[in-house]
């Protein structure tokens, strides 16, 4: 597709359950991304990744918290035993360039996940 | 403390009025600061971006203004449409050592008829 897409939607679990998110990025958009919105509230940075290099995992809340992408491409954002303050957007977003790279980082959003935690 | 400010937090207008976001920031170093909108349900589109040598930007009817000095930043709406209604966030990045990109809480506006 033309833009970043996430699946799912919507998703509402129950606390305790673990859920995975999914992220596809724009392609060859070397940058990835992963942010929190929780209602009412600006963006909380999760993680960053950006190309082969170990991702920024300093933004993650906790270690229920965990994330990879595969092949350099999608990413999979995984929340374990969760908790309803976890309840919130998660939006993924990719960049043609990181910030190690030195280019232009304009970063592209995805329509976002609502999770909801029951 | 990195933090980005936005004032008001919700701005009510009637369609066809201009009006003003307002973003204060405390990032440093800095690198670069972006206006988004963001409309309900969706994610967040970019309408400008602008370096520290760059204080005007504009994108159709909106204007973005840089004062690095001051480190404040505008977003300047003209002949509003209903369809400007949306969340607008300013987000202010580092210059290195990793990822640093903060975002502001966003300004909520509604445009009336």
């Amino acid at each position: 597709g033309a833009g970043v897409s996430q699946s799912p939607s919507n998703k509402v679990t129950e606390k305790g359950k673990d859920v995975e998110l999914r992220c596809d990025p724009i392609s060859g958009h070397t940058a990835l991304y992963w942010y929190r919105q929780s209602l009412g509230q600006g963006l909380e940075f999760l993680i960053y990744f950006q190309g082969n290099s170990a991702p920024d995992k300093s933004g993650l809340p906790s270690d229920r918290f965990s994330a990879e992408r595969t092949g350099g491409s999608v990413s999979t954002l995984t929340i374990q035993r969760t908790q309803q303050e976890d309840s919130a957007v998660y939006l993924c977003a990719s960049s043609l360039k990181g910030i190690k790279a030195g280019g232009s980082y304009e970063q592209y959003f995805g329509p976002g996940t609502r999770l909801t935690v029951t | 403390k990195n933090q980005v400010e936005q004032s008001p937090q919700s701005l009510i207008i009637l369609e066809g009025k201009n009006c003003t976001l307002q973003c204060n920031y405390t990032v440093s170093p800095f690198s670069n600061l972006r206006w988004y909108k963001q409309d309900t349900g969706r994610g967040p589109v970019s309408l400008t971006i602008m370096t520290f040598s760059e204080n005007t930007k504009s994108n159709g009817r909106y204007t973005a203004t840089l004062d690095a000095d001051t480190k404040q930043s505008s977003l300047h709406i003209t002949a509003s449409q209903l369809s400007d209604s949306a969340s607008y966030i300013c987000v202010v990045s580092g210059e290195t050592g990793g990822f640093k990109t903060i975002f502001g809480a966003g300004t909520r506006l509604f445009v009336k008829a």
